[in-house]
């Protein structure tokens, strides 16, 4: 069964450090999305791709978050520099192309711990 | 807009016990209606969705959930619970042909032996 992968698992930074975190969806799926999940929260979407190109990307902090899809296929969520409040889990999701009512199908998530 | 509200954030059932987890949403259109499970440290797992037809919509490991258009609900049920039930359920809405999906808060299910 095709699964969407994401590594790291797990990371721990200092504050001002950059973090790095890459996608891989289902192959196939030209729409791919970044979500944040705070510990005791539902997941709220960062930005949103259809297949090389931003959908929406209102609700992602660009003053120090940056995420890009060059080639319409994997994905790399960056935080440049990472500050105590960025700890949570980035979950990553994809789907069929774009229409209201697709499921998306979610990756096993990065745990970002910031120290 | 779009809003999700998970009534309980802690349900806590015996083995064998009917599971109901709460779900109010709103929402100016039609939406199109999810429930996800979510084990410690992974990711998301859809259960169900409802998006037209049927109002009552089954999922995987025996649970459904009925699309109540009056009460704007989507509650979530199982008639009998499971040790390995014991999980955190979202229940998401999307209405907008971008597919964005606002998530409730969550309810984390406990299931006693």
């Amino acid at each position: 069964e095709a699964e969407v992968a994401q590594s790291p698992r797990y990371k721990i930074t200092e504050k001002s450090q950059a973090v790095a975190f890459w996608c891989d969806p289902i192959s196939g799926h030209a729409t791919l999305y970044w979500y944040r999940q705070i510990l005791g929260q539902g997941p709220e979407l960062l930005v949103q791709f259809q297949d090389e190109s931003v959908v929406d990307d209102s609700q992602l902090p660009k003053d120090r978050f940056s995420a890009e899809r060059l080639k319409g296929v994997d994905s790399t969520l960056k935080i440049q520099p990472a500050e105590l409040g960025d700890s949570a889990m980035y979950l990553c999701a994809s789907s069929l192309p774009l229409a209201a009512g697709e499921t998306q199908y979610f990756g096993p998530g990065t745990r970002l711990l910031v120290l | 807009a779009q809003s999700v509200t998970q009534l309980g954030s802690h349900v806590s059932v015996s083995e064998g016990a009917l599971v109901l987890l709460r779900c109010n949403y709103s929402s100016s259109v039609p939406p199109y209606l999810f429930w996800y499970v979510q084990y410690p440290n992974q990711g998301l797992q859809l259960l169900l969705k409802y998006t037209t037809g049927a109002t009552l919509v089954k999922g995987i490991n025996g649970f459904e959930a009925e699309f109540k258009k009056s009460e704007t609900s989507f509650h979530l049920t199982k008639p009998s619970a499971h040790m390995s039930d014991a999980a955190e359920y979202f229940c998401a809405v999307n209405n907008n042909a971008g597919n964005m999906l606002t998530f409730g808060g969550g309810t984390r299910l406990m299931v006693k032996p």
